[in-house]
């Protein structure tokens, strides 16, 4: 069975440092695609990426960036010089069996503040 | 492009009342949504899988006369929460995959707050 675990259910930073907000998975699959998305607080999901399982390249995007370690099991999102508009609660998921819309496993999710 | 609207996206009612919640894509055709439900702080469970012209699939521990899901067209699936009670209160969003899109991401709703007096 798939899982997605993200230990940290909050953290605060003060604007401007940087902050890593972890994700570890568990599939049997081979190929899966893996997702982070934005939470604010009106609830929308925002879609941040994707990943499928065969890339394992770093992306960058502005002040986001995500590392992505099969050997670790890991899908690590990182925001540099956080702002005050960061604050949301940010979801790792997986989705299996080699279709990016499969049914997604979300995890615990991380709730970031920064703070002014 | 691929907007997923979801209708209401509040809803306020005493127990007992019936409560529809729709979901359209308004730009492409979807064979397939999903309905999530949130309980505050937590994170997003699937409740079923809707698939157009056939039965909903529902997760374990879901129940299927309490959720009726219909997905009648290629662009609408329902989600009708039976003799709603106050432990339905929760944040009901829902998804859609793109018609043979293969690989294409789910696209959301903005989500339904349901709160059940």
């Amino acid at each position: 069975a798939q899982k997605v675990t993200q230990a940290q259910t909050e953290i605060s930073v003060v604007e401007k440092e940087d902050v890593t907000l972890d994700c570890v998975y568990e599939t049997r699959d081979t190929t899966y695609y893996l997702f982070w998305y934005k939470q604010p607080p009106s609830g929308e999901l925002v879609f941040l990426i994707r990943r499928n399982s065969f890339d394992e390249q770093n992306e960058i995007s502005g002040r986001y960036s995500w590392n992505f370690q099969k050997s670790t099991s890991s899908f690590n999102f990182t925001i540099t010089a956080s702002q005050v508009v960061d604050s949301a609660v940010y979801f790792c998921a997986l989705s299996e069996a080699g279709n990016a819309g499969n049914m997604l496993t979300f995890g615990g999710g991380t709730r970031l503040m920064v703070k002014p | 492009g691929a907007v997923v609207s979801q209708h209401p996206s509040r809803v306020i009612c005493k127990s007992g009342t019936s409560v529809k919640i729709e979901c359209r894509s308004l730009d492409f055709q979807a064979t397939t949504m999903f309905w999530y439900r949130q309980f505050p702080k937590q994170s997003l469970m699937l409740m079923a899988t809707s698939n157009e012209g056939s039965k909903a699939t529902y997760e374990q521990g879901v129940e299927k006369d309490k959720f009726l899901i219909n997905h009648a067209s290629l662009t609408l699936s329902t989600l009708t929460v039976t003799s709603a009670h106050p432990e339905d209160s929760s944040f009901y969003i829902c998804s859609a995959r793109v018609m043979d899109g293969y690989n294409q991401p789910q696209h959301f709703g903005d989500g339904t707050r349901l709160s059940i007096l």
